[in-house]
């Protein structure tokens, strides 16, 4: 089985401040791992993705998180944080089967950026 | 950028009755999903879909609960008689095999 724990269901930094979303998974298998955001009426967004390989990825909007397997964690961050970045932030751990990506989220973290 | 699109938006409907929620997944993608996310609450997988028929499926996803690929672009998810706790935002997906999944903007379906 696999799963997905964040840290801090909610997370406020100043703008131009770094962003630190905490993320930590578990899994019997080597994982995928995602980043999603949610503006609010929308849908989920992806912003990166870590599936094999150099273990540093980046995503759109200057986001970018690291894979530490030693941590089983997939830290999401961003050096300065701007007011549009405003959202919550799904993690997620995924296999792929031949039916598919399942995608396990965790419950993700509401980021408030304040002037 | 090709998008999965999602209607209604809001569907709003009276406990008992059927509901149907339509999707169109992204046209060259093989994988369909269906995940919810209850208010407050995380994001769940339903079920998935794959050369006509389910693939996997969670415990959520009871006798209650259908999906359907009627023809080469739509992708359905009907709900037979509808409980209270069946509230939620329903979001489609789609991918291709070992991709990232791409999401609709979602339905919201409330129960009253």
């Amino acid at each position: 089985a696999q799963s997905v724990t964040q840290l801090g269901s909610h997370v406020s930094v100043s703008e131009g401040a770094l962003v630190l979303l905490r993320c930590n998974y578990s899994s019997s298998v080597p994982p995928y791992l995602f980043w999603y955001v949610q503006y609010p009426n929308q849908g989920l967004q992806l912003l990166l993705k870590y599936t094999t390989g150099a273990t540093l990825v980046k995503g759109i909007n200057g986001f970018e998180a690291e894979f530490k397997k030693s941590e089983t964690s997939f830290h999401l961050t961003k050096p300065s944080a701007h007011m549009s970045d405003a959202a919550e932030y799904f993690c997620a751990v995924s296999r792929y089967t031949g039916g598919g990506n399942k995608l396990t989220f965790g419950t993700g973290t509401q980021l408030k950026v304040e002037l | 950028e090709p998008e999965v699109t999602q209607t209604p938006s809001h569907q709003v409907t009276q406990m008992g009755q059927e509901v149907i929620l339509r999707c169109v997944p992204i046209s060259n993608h093989l994988y369909f999903y269906w995940y919810r996310q209850i208010l407050g609450q995380k994001v769940e997988f339903l079920v998935s879909f794959y050369n006509n028929e389910i693939s996997e499926k969670s415990e959520i996803f009871d006798d209650q609960f259908s999906v359907e690929r009627p023809d080469g672009s739509n992708f359905t998810l009907k709900i037979r008689s509808t409980k209270l706790e069946d509230s939620a935002m329903y979001f489609c997906a789609s991918s291709e095999a070992g991709a990232p999944l791409h999401f609709g903007n979602g339905t919201r379906l409330t129960v009253t």
